[in-house]
């Protein structure tokens, strides 16, 4: 049984570069059957993709937060990772790594407990 | 992005009541759409994807609809433990996005 869990500060400083690490235990994720995706969720409850990375290294950006995002993979270590530079106050949010789908229907079909970041000086 | 809405943003049934949550797409998505299910403190879990197959482990009480731009999820006797959160998520276009959730309350 594959498990994601997510690593990283709990709380950010506004204009800080926000940094998580998940990693990944029970499964390869050199897999070729998924992507590996960061996805956050704010207090009033809404979800929010971020960024999406294969084992090739080919990434993929919400096009809303790209300018500020770089999603990164380490496969000799099992973990990919989120940074989110400049965050405000707006960033503050569950953040869940999950496994993708590839092929077929592409949903979200593991994700780690998730972690609160808060953005707070 | 492709923008999704969902009807009821909330309800309250009881125990044992049929009960149905729509999702709108804003531009078809032939049959890429997910449901989820969200406890408080729990990360979302897969109910349905593909419009309409049940994910393993998934009681047969659930059950999608739908394809283009609107979607059903159905729940045919409501219990206790399915007092939580619904979301529907399209997987069509890059980026993947959500509905802004349907909660499920006791009546």
């Amino acid at each position: 049984q594959v498990q994601l869990q997510e690593s990283g500060p709990g709380l950010v400083e506004p204009s800080q570069t926000l940094s998580l690490t998940c990693t990944v235990s029970g499964g390869s994720i050199s897999s070729g059957d998924f992507y590996w995706s960061w996805i956050r969720q704010s207090p009033g409850m809404a979800l929010e993709s971020i960024a999406y990375i294969y084992y090739s290294g080919i990434t993929y950006y919400n096009p809303s937060l790209t300018r500020r995002v770089t999603i990164s993979i380490d496969s000799s270590k099992n973990q990919f990772s989120l940074n989110l530079t400049s965050v405000t106050a707006a960033d503050t949010a569950v953040y869940y790594c999950a496994r993708v789908r590839a092929f077929g229907s592409r949903h979200f079909d593991n994700w780690g407990q998730g972690t609160l970041v808060t953005v707070s000086s | 992005d492709i923008q999704l809405t969902q009807s009821p943003s909330s309800l309250s049934a009881f125990v044992g009541d049929r009960v149905t949550i729509t999702c709108q797409a804003s531009q078809g998505i032939s049959e890429y759409l997910i449901w989820y299910q969200q406890k408080p403190g729990k990360a979302p879990q897969v109910l349905i994807y593909g419009a309409t197959n049940l994910e393993a482990g998934v009681p047969s009480r659930f059950s999608g609809r739908g394809s283009g731009t609107h979607f059903t999820l159905t729940i045919s006797s409501l219990q206790p433990e399915d007092f939580a959160t619904y979301f529907c998520q399209q997987s069509d276009h890059i980026p993947f996005t959500f509905g802004p959730g349907t909660k499920v309350d006791i009546k």
